[in-house]
């Protein structure tokens, strides 16, 4: 079955240390993206990709950065300078269909703890 | 800034109650509105997507209803279920790659 695999799905993390979280999609989409949520908010754009190698910063970019070198993956890295990185992150992805982008196919997320 | 609010926040219901919650957004400057469901412990689903004024769409028990001129969205449920119980998201898509999400209306259905 087609869709999207994040991993894992709580990850640990020290202050000071940067950790990564991963996205699969066999959807064949070419648009990926990567959400945070925090309670009581919506969600929250980090980083979009439109095509491989290619990537743009969302509304909350500062702090992560992303890498899409394979039009099946585009991973997350949550750095030391992010301030508050505790939170529950959604990976996405869309295509276009007749010229306008679809909805979105979502993972199942990964929430992030800084202990 | 664009804002999408969605109401109520939580809403409690019985199984049979038939329920309905509100997006509204300040702007018909939008290309289409999408409605997603999201159950605990999994991914949030697509439910509808609505691009035109006076748009409707329905799925089963669920519709949903757009007025661009008033800005808002209405989804409605009829004869709520336990596997209705769930967090609904309201998003809008305004062009390119921008889309905002409400915060979402969490309901919860009683046997």
């Amino acid at each position: 079955d087609g869709g999207i695999t994040q991993s894992p799905k709580y990850l640990f993390r020290k202050e000071g240390q940067n950790v990564t979280l991963s996205c699969e999609q066999n959807l064949n989409h070419d648009a990926m993206y990567w959400y945070r949520q925090d309670p009581g908010q919506g969600l929250r754009l980090i980083y979009y990709s439109q095509i491989v190698n290619d990537f743009q910063k969302g509304d909350i970019a500062e702090g992560y950065s992303v890498s899409r070198e394979k039009k099946e993956s585009f991973p997350l890295t949550v750095t030391s300078a992010q301030k508050n990185p505790t939170a529950f992150y959604l990976c996405a992805s869309s295509r276009r269909t007749g010229g306008v982008w679809d909805g979105y196919t979502f993972g199942s997320g990964t929430r992030l703890t800084v202990v | 800034i664009l804002n999408v609010e969605q109401s109520p926040q939580s809403l409690h219901v019985q199984e049979g109650d038939s329920t309905n919650f509100t997006c509204s957004f300040p702007s018909s400057n939008f290309y289409a509105l999408h409605w997603y469901r999201w159950e605990t412990a999994k991914s949030p689903e697509a439910l509808f997507v609505m691009t035109l004024n006076g748009d409707e769409k329905k799925k089963g028990r669920i519709s949903a209803t757009l007025n661009t001129k008033e800005g808002y969205s209405y989804l409605y449920i009829k004869g709520s279920q336990p596997e209705d119980s769930a967090t609904y998201l309201c998003a809008l898509a305004t062009g390119g790659f921008k889309t905002i999400f409400g915060a979402g209306t969490r309901l919860f259905v009683k046997a």
